[in-house]
């Protein structure tokens, strides 16, 4: 099973700042990543799939990087409306594996 | 519009069987792989595995494998977790998700809340 690994578990940052999460993978897992945010008492919404592609009606502000192991999830300019939690998850293999979450707080 | 409507929220004693349930509309229902993510109060994504309502193959993760069972009726769009002895361990948020190619989820149902008691 493929371990994925965020960091930080928390970040705290002010409105119009630019935000980097980190995913880790255990092992290579190529190009298969998707990003997921949820807000408290929501269920999660997809972000970005491989790797890069932001899925339908994503702002542009969001944008993914990475390959093999190490992914990063770039947000530009916080707005109100991204202060929530952020999930990775491979799909290189099965089964299909989440990261713990990244919290993104106001400062 | 693609909709997941999920069943409402269970209150079970430990021991007890249950079986929740999600509702595919608008789209393929049989093409997609749809799957099941477990929430435990306060903590992260747990994916729990997946089925493909064409043939019925399914994918566990070992954590949930013969912990639980994924299902679906066809006829009805619509796909089932179930338990056959629930643990206070098993209290948690349990979301339906669907996608394409079983990779990642494009879309989610509002979730459904189970609480165990011992």
């Amino acid at each position: 099973e493929i371990v994925m690994t965020q960091s930080p578990a928390t970040l705290s940052v002010y409105p119009g700042e630019r935000v980097t999460l980190s995913c880790r993978a255990s092992q290579s897992i190529g190009s298969n990543l998707a990003w997921y945010q949820q807000y408290p008492g929501q269920a999660p919404r997809l972000l970005i799939y491989a790797v890069s592609t932001r899925a339908t009606g994503i702002p542009a502000r969001f944008s993914g990087s990475g390959s093999g192991t190490d992914f990063t999830l770039t947000l530009s300019s916080l707005q109100s409306e991204d202060f929530a939690v952020y999930y990775c998850q491979q799909y290189n293999s099965w089964p299909r594996t989440f990261g713990q979450g990244t919290k993104v707080e106001i400062k | 519009e693609v909709q997941l409507v999920q069943s409402g929220a269970e209150v079970k004693k430990a021991g007890e069987s249950l079986k929740i349930s999600c509702k595919g509309s608008g789209y393929p229902f049989t093409s997609y792989w749809i799957g099941w993510v477990r929430q435990m109060p306060g903590k992260d994504l747990e994916w729990m595995g997946t089925i493909f309502p064409s043939d019925g193959e399914t994918k566990y993760s070992p954590s949930f494998q013969g912990q639980v069972t994924i299902s679906v009726d066809k006829s009805i769009s619509a796909a089932y977790l179930q338990w056959n002895s629930l643990k206070a361990s098993d209290t948690a948020m349990y979301y339906c998700a669907t996608g394409a190619f079983g990779e990642y989820f494009d879309y989610w149902g509002q979730g459904t809340l189970v609480t165990v008691s011992s």
